[in-house]
């Protein structure tokens, strides 16, 4: 397997505009995390599915965020309006129990 | 109280020596306790999972475990240059099995020859 696969790798944008970043996770498992991370505030937990559920997004920042999921084999997380605070490297995980398996990231730079 | 907190580094050791890395957490009921390593521009990735109170040994590994104390350490022998990174540790919030994975702010661990 492939394992966690993201899209784009780097995202540059201006303050305003809708960025959306895209995960496909490891074909069987049957959970998909999205974390967030920053020097200032590490790695943090933004949303995650269960069966292609979400079971719990209190950690989204604002309603400027939102997560779909929907089928097994797809995610995304949109942003709109970006701001430049937003700016973070955006990981995606997936797992089939415990073990989680990080796809290689976003860069998101919101200009 | 933050859910996850780590002994905030940076933490610097000699080739060889052993590197000693904590973890204290919130939630009582915890049961299932991790430790990821992270390279610079990397994905964290798994080293040790621990479930049971004592130890847990993978090779130059050692997870340790106190759930009265609410305490997770990791333990490198021997340690290398290449053991070089951020250490993250991290927790299943509640008594599930599987579930939220909350990680704790990280340790940078830097191994000089």
């Amino acid at each position: 397997d492939a394992g966690v696969i993201q899209s784009p790798r780097h995202e540059v944008t201006e303050m305003g505009q809708e960025v959306t970043l895209r995960c496909k996770p490891i074909s069987g498992h049957n959970s998909l995390f999205w974390y967030r991370q920053t020097m200032m505030r590490g790695l943090e937990l933004l949303i995650y599915f269960n069966n292609n559920v979400p079971i719990d997004d209190s950690g989204m920042p604002e309603d400027r965020f939102s997560a779909k999921m929907p089928n097994a084999s797809f995610s995304t997380l949109k942003i709109q309006p970006s701001e430049p605070r937003d700016s973070a490297v955006y990981f995606c995980a997936s797992t089939e129990r415990t073990e989680l398996f990080f796809g290689s990231g976003t860069q998101l730079s919101v200009l | 109280q933050k859910e996850v907190e780590q002994n905030s580094g940076p933490l610097s050791v000699p080739e060889g020596a052993i590197a000693s890395l904590n973890c204290t957490y919130s939630d009582r009921v915890s049961q299932s306790f991790f430790w990821y390593r992270q390279y610079s521009g990397k994905s964290p990735e798994l080293i040790m999972s621990i479930y049971s109170n004592g130890d847990k040994e993978d090779g130059r590994f050692t997870a340790q475990l106190n759930k009265a104390s609410q305490y997770v350490s990791l333990l490198i022998r021997d340690s290398q240059p290449s053991d070089s990174a951020t250490y993250l540790c991290a927790v299943i919030i509640g008594g599930t099995s599987y579930g939220k994975l909350t990680f704790g702010q990280g340790t940078i661990l830097t191994v000089h020859p």
